[in-house]
């Protein structure tokens, strides 16, 4: 069974260039993440689909932040204009469902913004 | 507001047991899990509690005590590879969110 797959892997950009993230899930789950991760820090929770629908974005900075989830399958997490801030690793995991206790983690996209 | 905190760091020998604790503060906790992160890697998942007691995997186990609010991650016959971080993370109702700690660092020694 395949796992979470992201890319691209690595990303550097320039401050105020665009940058787009994807990711396919695993077949099955219902429940998508985006987690922002800072060196030496624990994953945050920036979104959460349930299918199709953002059930959770409070953390996530809609000035230029903005996600996806076509079909409730793939997504696809974006950020216009970057910031130097931004730079980090984007996680995207997935679960069968909402409380599951087992999240599946991508390898994630790490950014860089110079 | 919801809070977890754990070590920053720990070092052990490698064949010794180490204790990875985790205490948090949460309104509607449902569940704890263990997440391994090697550098540059992705989380991965170790183990889960919903109730109270000991869940063992292997050589990692898990404790909690909902009481206390509190948990540990137990690892037996340390090897070289466990040298990784460590994330407790607490599920909470109010939207089944999973919130993660800052993670332990553990280090292994020969």
């Amino acid at each position: 069974e395949a796992g979470v797959v992201q890319s691209p892997r690595y990303k550097i950009i320039e401050k105020k260039q665009p940058v787009a993230f994807w990711c396919n899930p695993i077949s099955g789950h219902n429940t998508l993440y985006w987690y922002l991760q800072n060196l030496g820090q624990g994953p945050e929770l920036l979104i959460r689909y349930e299918n199709e629908e953002a059930v959770d974005d409070s953390q996530l900075p809609k000035d230029r932040f903005s996600a996806e989830r076509l079909k409730g399958v793939d997504s696809t997490l974006k950020i216009q204009p970057a910031e130097l801030g931004d730079s980090a690793v984007y996680l995207c995991a997935s679960s069968l469902a909402a409380g599951a206790g087992e999240l599946f983690f991508g390898e994630g996209s790490r950014l860089t913004v110079l | 507001g919801q809070s977890l905190e754990q070590p920053s760091e720990v070092t052990a020998v490698e064949g010794a047991i180490v204790q990875i604790n985790c205490t948090y503060q949460t309104s509607g906790f449902y569940g704890l899990s263990w997440y391994q992160q090697h550098d540059g890697g992705a989380p991965t998942f170790l183990s889960y509690n919903a109730l109270d007691g000991l869940e063992e995997t292997g050589r990692f186990s898990s404790f909690l005590s909902r009481s206390d609010s509190y948990g540990y991650l137990l690892l037996q016959e340390l090897q070289m590879k466990d040298s990784a971080s460590y994330f407790c993370a607490v599920g909470y109702t109010g939207g089944f969110k999973t919130i993660f700690g800052a993670g332990t660092r553990l280090f292994v020694k020969a």
